[in-house]
């Protein structure tokens, strides 16, 4: 199986921060990396698909990078509302998806 | 807007079956691919199985031996059943879309997810 592990597993931060979170799998996963946002009490919501393709309505200050095993999220500058949990998901292994373990970003 | 809402007991007892039904608004169920996803309390995501609107279905290996998921066009649902159910399946169950890449055969990721539902797993 792939595994997914995300550095760091928590982060805190100001708003207008400049935040990267890193996720690496255990195996070449190409680019079939995706990302997502949750907030507490919430669905998770896409962010980008196929490590670095903005979802439609999503800001353009999240942006993706990364092929084979290593791959971050970018968020340029950090709004008040960017403040949750951040997950990756590799489909790498169809029909196994795995998500990676999640960072959380708070407010310093 | 693409809505979808699941459904179902908040409670099931140890050993029996959970069974909750995802109904999709706001679009045809037709054509795309439609998953179940869970969130035990306080951790991380697990997917569970998809299913494609013309019935054919993927399941994860961890789970493969107790998930059924199907499909109703007509009503525009989809639905799970987890049989043998013990505490280690309480989680929010969350039923989203799944989305190809590349024109690829086979999802990739998912776009447009439930508010998802708590389901206690205790007697």
């Amino acid at each position: 199986d792939i595994q997914m592990t995300q550095s760091p597993s928590s982060l805190s931060a100001s708003v207008g921060d400049r935040v990267t979170i890193t996720c690496r799998a255990s195996q070449s996963i190409r680019s079939f990396l995706n990302w997502y946002q949750q907030k507490p009490g919430k669905a998770p919501k896409l962010l980008i698909y196929a490590a670095s393709s903005l979802q439609s309505g999503v800001p353009s200050r999240f942006s993706g990078s990364g092929s084979g095993t290593d791959f971050t999220l970018t968020i340029s500058s950090l709004q008040p509302e960017d403040f949750a949990t951040y997950y990756c998901q590799q489909s790498y292994s169809n029909p196994l998806f795995t998500f990676g373990p999640g960072t959380k970003v708070d407010i310093k | 807007q693409v809505q979808l809402q699941e459904s179902g007991p908040g409670l099931v007892n140890p050993s029996e079956t959970l069974s909750l039904t995802c109904t999709v608004s706001g679009g045809s169920i037709g054509g795309y691919y439609w998953s179940w996803i869970r969130q035990p309390p306080g951790k991380g995501l697990e997917w569970i199985g998809y299913i494609y609107y013309s019935g054919s279905t993927n399941y994860s290996p961890s789970l493969k031996s107790r998930v059924t998921i199907s499909v109703d066009t007509s009503k525009n649902q989809f639905s799970l059943k987890l049989n043998s159910v013990t505490a280690a399946d309480t989680a929010v169950y969350y039923c989203a879309r799944a989305r190809q890449v590349w024109d690829l055969p086979e999802p990739s990721y998912f776009d447009y997810w439930g508010q998802g539902t708590l389901v206690t797993v205790s007697s």
